[in-house]
Formats: structure tokens, C-alpha cells, sequence
């Protein structure tokens, strides 16, 4: 079968840093990709990692290791409006297509004051 | 404004009564995409499609339909709603053929009773 797993809650505090991990097991894997959802809004988009790596975009790192089948999020300088949720995805894990995108049950990051 | 539409954004229903969510977008976008989201469940993807009368199932296509006669608009058809298909709905879009950067509509949120 196929799984992604993720923590279900993370909490910190302002200012500090947060990682977010991502475990995956699935039939194909072309990329791994996150999102963040506030509450009662619509998933969009933070990075995609393809290759082993960091990748950088401003407070937000995302990191991929394909040969552990292991990414994770970085978020630095939490501000409240980070709290939200985040959702890793894997492009080809639906039937290892490299068309379908599946996603991880998703990560609910508290920052408080 | 590039975005994507759904409509409408609420909807209660009866079992057995057909229904439509439309979806639209104004990229330009080649990809769409229907998920729906569950508590606990992350993002389930229900069906997508690659252009014009091009159309596949995802992981929950079990109670769907879809159609793409126009690239803009990417209709979920539901023939004959049950109890467990309320949940919230997601149109997404992407540009080009790969999946992994989606731009997603505003949600519809379907009660079936």
C-alpha cells in the first residue's frame, strides 16, 4: 500500500523554529511537495523538492532525502500567522503516477505568544 | 485576478439527488483536479485531467463523475449523492502536465442527508 505519514500537532512559541516531518511509502515517487491550509481556507502552495536537497523560500525550508523516503518543513521565526495546517503530498503516489498528487493527513502547527 | 472558482460554496442535499459543483479557472491552466477532505484524512484526490477530453481516476473515484469539454471548467458530477460523500470539496489547477505546484478553488462544503 501507500502511506505518508506526518505528526498530527505541533506547538511553539513565536520567533522559534519548527520543524515538520514527512515519512512516505508509496508505489512511484517523482517529488515531494507542501501546503499550508488555514482554517476554513484552501490549500496553497509553499515548495516542491524533486531532488535531495534544501530548498530555500525566505522563512520556509523544505528538505528531501529519497533514499530514506523522508522530507520535512522548516519554518523559522514562527509568527501567529503561521498557525495552520500543513500538508505534505507526493507526486506519483497514486498509482505511481507522476500526474496524481496524494497527500499526508496533514500537520496542525500552533504558534503561541 | 488568476484564480479558481467553485460553486456553489455550500450545498445541502437529499440522498439521491443529482448535483454538480462547477469549477473554473482563468490561468490558462492545462491540469485540474478534484480532491475532497475529510477529518483525519487529509486530501483525497478524486479525479483529474491533463486537457480537453482528457480524464482519469484518482485514489476516490468510486460515486463521481467528471467531464472537460472546455479547458477552463473541470464540472464533478455526482449522479446519485449518499451520506458519505458530505465532506468539502476542492478544485485545484496547474499549469502545464505536472501536478506538484496546485492552485486550489475556495472548497465547496456538500451535506448529503
Amino acid at each position: 500500500g501507500q502511506s505518508l505519514e506526518q505528526p498530527s500537532e505541533v506547538t511553539a512559541v513565536e520567533g522559534a523554529i519548527v520543524q515538520i516531518n514527512c515519512t512516505y511509502q508509496t508505489s512511484g515517487f517523482y517529488g515531494l511537495s507542501w501546503y499550508q491550509q488555514h482554517d476554513g481556507g484552501a490549500p496553497t502552495f509553499l515548495s516542491y523538492n524533486a531532488l535531495d536537497g534544501l530548498e530555500e523560500t525566505g522563512r520556509f525550508s523544505s528538505f528531501l532525502s529519497r533514499s530514506d523516503s523522508y522530507g520535512y518543513l522548516l519554518l523559522q521565526e514562527l509568527q501567529m500567522k503561521d498557525s495552520a495546517s500543513y500538508f505534505c503530498a507526493v507526486r506519483g503516489g497514486g498509482a505511481g503516477s507522476a500526474r496524481q498528487l496524494t497527500f499526508g493527513s496533514g500537520t496542525q502547527l500552533t504558534v503561541l505568544p | 485576478e488568476a484564480q479558481v472558482t467553485q460553486n456553489p460554496r455550500y450545498l445541502i442535499t437529499v440522498t439521491g439527488k443529482k448535483l454538480t459543483v462547477t469549477c473554473s479557472q482563468n490561468m490558462n491552466h492545462e491540469y485540474m483536479s478534484w480532491y475532497r477532505q475529510d477529518p483525519g484524512l487529509g486530501l483525497r484526490q478524486i479525479y483529474y485531467s491533463m486537457n480537453v477530453e482528457v480524464t482519469d481516476k484518482g485514489d476516490v473515484p468510486e460515486g463521481y463523475k467528471v467531464s472537460r469539454k472546455e479547458k477552463r471548467n473541470f464540472p464533478l458530477i455526482l449522479e446519485s449523492p449518499s451520506p458519505n460523500q458530505t465532506s468539502l470539496y476542492f478544485c485545484a489547477s496547474s499549469i502545464g502536465t505536472s501536478s506538484y505546484e496546485q492552485y486550489f478553488g475556495p472548497g465547496t462544503r456538500l451535506t448529503v442527508t
